[in-house]
């Protein structure tokens, strides 16, 4: 089956400590995003990357950084320098040519303590 | 500025209470607008994309429509599983292929 798997479900991390939240896709599609969703605040994105060796930052990509060094793998690392960590993180994708629907992750619910 | 405005926030719905929630956008030449249902604890599931005013599209009692500055979800006869937040998104010219999203619409449908 075709889809999007991000891996672990839950991750609890001590402040201080980096972390890196994998996805990866099997959909042959060319452009891969990562958003963070906290209550009440809807989908902001982190960073995305429209093709491999490529990537841009989003609307708050302090404290995050991204690497997409293969077609099916866009991994986000959440680094010390994050100051509100704790937050629940999706991955998408979708084709890179304009009007198509971004196909999402289960997601990942980080907490840092 | 580009922006997507939902509302309610929230909506509470006897089952078979039909209803409809409200997607207003300002964008710089729509590419696609995009609906959304999420449970608690997972990732958006894709329901439609409407590309241009006047569009229609149906899946079981959920029917989205678009106008030049608005969308609504139509729920009919809605079940206890209709319960979900209903996000909506949009794509235009000056993204890049990036969504902007809505904060999204709680629905609650109790039996």
């Amino acid at each position: 089956d075709g889809g999007i798997t991000q891996s672990p479900k839950y991750l609890f991390r001590k402040e201080g400590q980096n972390v890196t939240l994998s996805c990866e896709q099997n959909l042959n599609h060319d452009a891969m995003y990562w958003y963070r969703q906290d209550p009440g605040q809807g989908l902001r994105l982190i960073y995305y990357s429209q093709i491999v060796n490529d990537f841009q930052k989003g609307d708050i990509a302090e404290g995050y950084s991204v690497s997409r060094e293969k077609k099916e793998s866009f991994p986000l690392t959440v680094t010390s320098a994050q100051k509100n960590p704790t937050a629940f993180y999706l991955c998408a994708s979708n084709h890179r040519d304009r009007g198509y629907e971004q196909y999402f992750g289960p997601g990942t619910r980080l907490t840092v303590t | 500025e580009d922006q997507v405005t939902q509302s309610p926030e929230a909506l509470r719905l006897q089952e078979g209470e039909s209803s409809s929630l409200n997607c207003s956008y300002t964008v710089s030449g729509l590419r696609g607008l995009f609906w959304y249902r999420q449970d608690p604890g997972k990732g958006p599931e894709f329901l439609f994309t409407l590309y241009s005013a006047g569009e229609e599209k149906e899946k079981e009692r959920l029917k989205a429509t678009l106008t030049k500055k608005e969308s609504f979800l139509h729920i009919t006869a809605p079940k206890p599983e209709d319960s979900a937040t209903y996000l909506c998104a949009v794509q235009g010219d000056n993204q890049g292929g990036k969504l902007i999203f809505g904060q999204g619409t709680e629905l609650s449908v109790k039996p």
